[in-house]
């Protein structure tokens, strides 16, 4: 069974720093892309950054890009996601998601997901 | 980046057809996935490159893309079926959600 379990996230005052983690079990993650998406209380999906198989191939949103670190540990089956300069509007329910192998894009499993509130 | 635009909410009857749009740019030229949401849950893929559905997903979960705009059919609907529904697209490294739409199945 695939799973994948977030975690890292709190309260943090804007300006500060947070690292999610996203471990993971059921699959050979070292041979799949993964991202980390976001949803803002009461509001729509929001992709964050996506990083590849082996960590070479990485991209982000305009809206993170500078402030966002993605990263991975293949040997530890686990994703992480560092984040810099957090801001109020980035508070939000974090998800981890693997990218489908062979797909387009289609992300086909999920995390539950790790809250992070910015507020002073 | 592209954007993607849903209606903010469909209504249907219990067993009657619901159909969800999902429209951008040069649309069809990209495969659409959909996904399902209901409140406190995480997002679950329905319908994926435009047509195909994931195992364990009823086969009243359907979908198109052609043109500028993508469709997601839930034929028979069900009550269990409302939740929101986001439309996703991929091009070029970088992934676009729409904006969401609300199904009340009533």
């Amino acid at each position: 069974e695939v799973v994948l379990v977030e975690s890292g996230g709190g309260l943090v005052q804007p300006g500060g720093s947070l690292r999610l983690s996203c471990a993971t079990s059921g699959f050979f993650f070292s041979t799949y892309g993964m991202n980390w998406v976001r949803q803002a209380p009461g509001k729509g999906l929001e992709w964050l950054s996506y990083i590849s198989h082996s960590g070479s191939d990485i991209s982000y949103a305009d809206s993170v890009e500078g402030r966002f670190t993605i990263s991975r540990d293949n040997a530890k089956k686990s994703l992480f996601l560092r984040m810099d300069s957090l801001r109020a509007e980035d508070s939000a329910i974090y998800y981890c998601a693997r990218d489908q192998s062979g797909g387009f894009g289609e992300l086909d499993y999920w995390g539950q997901g790790t809250l992070v509130t910015v507020s002073s | 980046s592209s954007e993607l635009t849903q209606p903010p909410s469909v209504s249907v009857s219990p067993g009657q057809t619901a159909s969800i749009t999902c429209s951008g740019d040069k649309l069809g030229d990209k495969f659409v996935c959909w996904y399902q949401q209901k409140p406190g849950q995480s997002p679950v893929l329905v319908v994926f490159q435009d047509t195909k559905r994931p195992s364990g997903i009823p086969e009243r979960f359907s979908g198109s893309n052609s043109g500028n705009t993508a469709t997601l059919t839930i034929s028979g609907t069900q009550i269990v079926d409302e939740a929101d529904y986001y439309c996703q697209a991929w091009d070029r490294s970088t992934w676009v959600f729409g904006g969401g739409t609300k199904l009340t199945v009533l």
